[in-house]
């Protein structure tokens, strides 16, 4: 899987905009970039995805740049429940060694100032 | 629709002794993934299982896990003979197909003493 880049960490405030990038100057033709978040003590949990077209839905919206080397999560309204670490995975449901496996890096830590 | 279930969601033991992670998929769920997160580290993938069949062992160490999901039941993440190196979250993940979205389990917690 293409390798992609985020910052370590973030800070917004309360009830703003957050806007997160990933770099994946790397990604194939056929990689999805995906969304996943993890709050504290928690499991991750699924946020968003997309392959070329950007994307919303009632979580956040997926700007993919034009040549696809970076994308944006955007989250409309930060809230404290916003609070968590933000990964940015591709993957390629039609590579040769596709198991639908996720593979995290270290992700974009966001804290969430009232 | 209950959610992906991990149980026990705290589990001590002392070295040497033996581990068992039982993971419940969520209804209709045919694919289960195991991730462990290290204490600071990000979550590492392990082993992906497709009802009785495991299809990915990759990021499982070859000595002393092992991993399976039966017919019926859970799936099982085995660890023997624990050191204090494996203690850490392990997280299963399940999905109705290959490449969609993967639902977690709220995490087990492995403390080795």
């Amino acid at each position: 899987d293409a390798k992609t880049t985020q910052p370590n960490s973030m800070e917004s405030n309360e009830e703003e905009p957050v806007h997160l990038p990933c770099n994946h100057s790397t990604i194939s033709g056929t990689d999805y970039i995906h969304w996943y978040r993890q709050l504290p003590s928690q499991g991750p949990e699924y946020v968003i995805h997309g392959l070329t077209s950007n994307v919303n839905n009632r979580m956040a919206s997926l700007a993919i740049a034009e040549d696809r080397k970076s994308s944006t999560l955007i989250l409309h309204r930060a809230t404290l429940r916003d609070a968590a670490v933000y990964y940015c995975i591709l993957r390629d449901p039609h590579g040769s060694s596709n198991t639908g496996k996720l593979i995290f890096g270290q992700g974009t830590t966001l804290q969430v100032k009232p | 629709n209950a959610g992906v279930m991990q149980n026990p969601r705290h589990l001590v033991r002392r070295r040497g002794q033996e581990a068992r992670l039982r993971c419940s998929p969520m209804k209709g769920h045919s694919h289960v993934y195991w991730y462990r997160q290290l204490p600071e580290e990000g979550l590492k993938f392990m082993v992906y299982l497709q009802k009785e069949n495991i299809i990915d062992e990759s990021g499982m160490p070859k000595e002393r896990f092992s991993a399976e999901f039966p017919k019926e039941g859970p799936s099982i993440l085995r660890i023997q003979q624990v050191v204090r190196g494996d203690s850490a979250a392990y997280f299963c993940a399940s999905s109705p197909a290959i490449n969609n979205e993967q639902f977690f389990g709220p995490g087990t917690r492995l403390t080795v003493l």
